[in-house]
């Protein structure tokens, strides 16, 4: 089967950086990508790793390691908007989910 | 440049009933995928369509079926609605299977 296993939760302070791990087992896939979801609306495309290492868009960072089945989004400089559910989904012609993190931000 | 267009947002049925939902892609792409996402779970796969065939398909029974037109666009039918089957439907669009997917806002779907 294929499953991907995050945090439930993670809490910071505004400003700060936080990371949110993403184990999976699976028996192959294209890609892990990573998305926001804010309260009652749809999941937001953030990042994409179809290769093993970093990948970099403004505040938010994205890494992938093939080899340790795990990935990471980080984010920086952290602000009260990036309370949100956030999701690490592989890529296998379908997404595969995880269960999301919760991230809270606190001033 | 239009997202994924979902209609309606809303929709109240009670058991027993169908209800039809549709989803617009965004412009160029070509596959369409529909997901259910119950509270506070991640989004779980329904089923694919690329070329008007379904051609991956999620652990979902027949009583969800969909549909998709020549211009992209796509219909998610559901029949004999359950309890169970109240949740958020999100459809997602993808320039081909393989690549990043873009979500809809979803239809709110309550079963009473």
């Amino acid at each position: 089967g294929q499953s991907l296993e995050q945090p439930s939760e993670v809490t910071a302070v505004e400003g700060a950086i936080v990371q949110i791990n993403c184990t999976y087992q699976t028996s192959g896939f294209y890609g892990l990508s990573w998305y926001q979801q804010h309260d009652g609306g749809a999941p937001t495309f953030l990042s994409y790793n179809a290769l093993d290492g970093l990948e970099e868009t403004g505040r938010f960072s994205s890494f992938l390691s093939r080899s340790d089945s795990y990935g990471y989004l980080l984010l920086q400089e952290l602000q009260m908007k990036d309370s949100a559910s956030y999701f690490c989904a592989v890529i296998t012609g379908k997404l595969i989910f995880g269960q999301g993190t919760t991230l809270q931000v606190k001033p | 440049d239009a997202g994924v267009t979902q209609s309606p947002t809303h929709l109240i049925k009670t058991r027993g009933q169908q209800v039809t939902l549709r989803c617009s892609p965004k412009s160029g792409h070509d596959t369409v995928s529909w997901y259910q996402q119950a509270l506070g779970q991640g989004p779980q796969f329904i089923f694919q369509y690329y070329e008007e065939e379904e051609r991956q398909r999620g652990n979902f029974p027949d009583r969800f079926s969909g549909h998709q037109f020549p211009n992209y666009s796509s219909e998610l039918n559901v029949n004999a609605l359950l309890l169970g089957d109240s949740a958020l439907y999100l459809c997602a669009s993808s320039a081909g299977p393989r690549y990043i997917q873009y979500f809809g806002a979803g239809t709110r779907l309550s079963v009473l």
